[in-house]
């Protein structure tokens, strides 16, 4: 059983690009979480998505970022113009069931990106 | 809303010594907690994890970590440290109830284990 994948692994933007940041999560988890980890500090919860409904989004900076999890294929993290300010590790983690149970989260290996 | 704190954001050990990484959380309803750990450049791992019942739980290589509710805390421990077991340390609390929040990270603790 595949465990959570992420891609790319790292992935350089010039200012002002987009960026778009991948997560399958793993077979038979509907649930997908995506946080963001600046560094010397922890992971920062972004949003909380089942298929194809946002549920969380509390996290999530109101401009410029969007995410989405389609009924067919990974969820997506998306950025826009993206400026310095924006380069960090994302991690996306998966669980089988929702907040408020045995919510234990498996985590990708992250997509390290950095805004030149 | 709920804050993790870890006091300690380094942590030398000498190899074969005992440890104690300390996190304490705040939170107004029940929680579950959580210890991962994160190897460089690399995904958090779960350790171990407080859902209910015994306050003392067991985790992989050979980590523990116990919960006390009037301390609110949940230190993780390990009666003697390996090299291998350098990296960063994570507690983490989601709360109980239905919130539909992730899970709140501590800033984290990097273990350094000196030979």
């Amino acid at each position: 059983n595949a465990g959570v994948m992420q891609n790319p692994r790292h992935l350089v933007r010039r200012r002002g690009q987009e960026a778009r940041l991948r997560c399958s999560p793993m077979k038979g988890h509907s649930h997908v979480y995506w946080y963001r980890q600046l560094p010397e500090e922890g992971l920062k919860f972004m949003v909380y998505l089942q298929k194809e409904n946002i549920i969380d989004e509390s996290g999530m900076p109101k401009e410029r970022f969007s995410a989405e999890f389609p009924k067919e294929g990974p969820s997506i993290l998306r950025i826009q113009q993206v400026v310095r300010g924006d380069s960090a590790a994302y991690f996306c983690a998966s669980s089988p069931r929702g907040p408020g149970s045995d919510n234990e989260q498996f985590f990708g290996p992250g997509t390290r990106l950095t805004v030149l | 809303a709920q804050s993790v704190t870890q006091l300690d954001s380094q942590v030398p050990v000498f190899e074969e010594a005992p440890v104690e990484l300390r996190c304490n959380y705040s939170s107004s309803v029940s929680v579950y907690l959580f210890w991962y750990v994160q190897y460089p450049n690399q995904g958090l791992q779960l350790l171990l994890k407080y859902l209910s019942g015994s306050t003392l739980v067991k985790g992989i290589n050979g980590f523990e970590a116990e919960f006390n509710k009037s301390q609110t805390s949940f230190h993780l421990r390990k009666p003697s440290v390996h090299i291998s077991d350098t990296a960063e340390y994570f507690c983490a609390v989601s709360e109980g109830g239905g919130g539909a929040d992730g899970l709140t990270f501590g800033k984290g603790t990097h273990l350094i284990i000196q030979p």
